[in-house]
């Protein structure tokens, strides 16, 4: 079964400066998608960053960038120039085929990220 | 467009009563998938459709729990003789059916047993 951990259960970060969560992950498959969620106190599960696993490029979306190093099995998430709206739960996910057409996410315990003004 | 959607926001049931939960996907997925959100064990899948059926119901954690979805849309989770370890936020996703699809989250239920 695949596994997913999050070593960090609290992390804080000056605004505008940068700071980086880590996954780590457990898996035999070659195919397969990781994720980064944010979920804001509402507990809207927001996607932040998506990366393919057979893609070697690490996956970027604005101020948000992944460190995808496949033979570690780590997905670490940078988040650049905080913002005061990046405070949130992040959760780390693994997805891939589960059978019966399931494409079910297996997601860690989450890091709670405090932005401090 | 609408997002999925959940309801209730929040409900408060007693021990042994039974509980409905609502989820109304994005128009047009196929896909819909129930994730339980708990303290002690994190994001767990519970249940997954495709149309009306359910071919993945693995993660569902005893036979109190069920889960229907009716006219490939709206779904229901039921859980029969609530016990306070059932104290959750259960959330639902919609994606369409595709390995690339992006699984949309709903805003939760937060379902608490006294």
């Amino acid at each position: 079964a695949q596994t997913v951990t999050q070593s960090q259960p609290e992390m804080s970060v000056q605004e505008a400066e940068t700071v980086t969560l880590s996954c780590t992950y457990d898996t035999s498959e070659s195919d397969y998608y990781l994720f980064w969620y944010k979920q804001p106190p509402s507990r809207q599960m927001i996607l932040v960053i998506r990366q393919e696993a057979y893609k070697q490029q690490n996956a970027t979306e604005n101020r948000f960038s992944v460190n995808f190093q496949k033979a570690a099995k780590s997905f670490s998430l940078k988040i650049s120039d905080s913002q005061l709206g990046d405070a949130a739960m992040y959760f780390c996910a693994y997805r891939t085929y589960s059978g019966a057409g399931s494409y079910q996410l297996t997601f860690g315990k989450g890091t709670k990220l405090s932005v401090i003004p | 467009g609408a997002g999925v959607s959940q309801s209730p926001s929040n409900k408060v049931t007693e021990k042994g009563k039974d509980v409905e939960l609502r989820c109304d996907p994005i128009s047009g997925h196929t896909a819909l998938y129930w994730y339980r959100q708990s303290l002690g064990q994190g994001l767990e899948f519970l249940i997954y459709f495709q149309g009306n059926s359910a071919p993945d119901k693995s993660g569902l954690p005893s036979d109190r729990f069920s889960a229907e979805r009716t006219g490939g849309s709206v779904s229901t989770l039921t859980i029969q003789r609530t016990q306070q370890e059932d104290s959750a936020v259960y959330l639902c996703a919609s994606s369409l059916r595709s390995k690339v699809a992006e699984q949309f989250f709903g805003p939760g239920t937060r379902l608490t047993v006294l």
